[in-house]
């Protein structure tokens, strides 16, 4: 099984509906992130926490909100989503800062 | 801010040729640099990761150097194969515990 596992993988939505993403992990790493990715522009940090009652915003947080339900679990929400939210969206998992990020395997999020 | 960039942003290669991907970040205090490979419309690998005390690190094919003090990282890849075909992301950990990624080389190895 995967250690960091996304649902869904893949969701089409319209402009004004609540999405959220989830994203479980294995690893037993307190550290979890969002990411989300535009063709040329590489990934961006949208929100991160490290530990279950720590949330820290990214580089691009407006308009994103998320939940930390216990150390394995870490939720994306878009409260009303708009086209420019589409993209590729990445959790990951990090020990601390000395060790590697895993990623999962990304949502594609298509917000028409 | 920490700015980083990959150059080229594409490269086509043929097969067993030596090729270098750079890497080159603004701000010299990080803690690490991590590089990534990405097949297309998948997740990221990590492929090395480099702490900011280190010159290099080595898998494989495969060899990481960092130069914190000039802001440059290069992934070396040695004899290339049309399975190295991927998008490379470099990506740097900050002391505020966030990670910079560059925007990837794409990477196209031709039999």
């Amino acid at each position: 099984d995967a250690d960091v596992t996304q649902t869904p993988r893949n969701r089409i939505t319209k402009t004004g509906k609540r999405i959220m993403l989830e994203c479980s992990q294995t690893k037993g790493h307190d550290r979890m992130y969002w990411y989300r990715q535009d063709p040329g522009l590489g990934l961006r940090l949208i929100y991160y926490s490290f530990d279950v009652k720590d949330i820290n915003k990214g580089e691009i947080s407006d308009g994103y909100s998320v939940s930390r339900q216990a150390q394995a679990k870490f939720s994306l929400s878009l409260e009303s989503a708009i086209p420019n939210q589409t993209a590729l969206y990445f959790c990951a998992t990090m020990r601390d800062s000395y060790n590697e990020q895993f990623f999962g395997p990304g949502t594609r999020l298509t917000v028409l | 801010k920490q700015e980083v960039t990959q150059i080229p942003a594409a490269l086509s290669v043929p097969e067993g040729e030596n090729l270098v991907l750079n890497c080159s970040f603004t701000d010299s205090a990080i803690y690490n640099l991590q590089w990534f490979r990405q097949d297309p419309g998948k997740g990221l690998t990590s492929l090395l990761l480099i702490q900011s005390s280190q010159r290099e690190q080595t898998s494989g094919r495969l060899n990481a150097s960092l130069d914190k003090s000039s802001g440059r990282s290069t992934l070396y890849i040695a004899a290339s194969q049309p399975g190295d075909s991927a998008t490379y992301l470099c990506a740097v950990s900050r002391r505020n515990n966030d990670m910079r990624f560059g925007a990837g080389t794409r990477l196209t190895v031709k039999p």
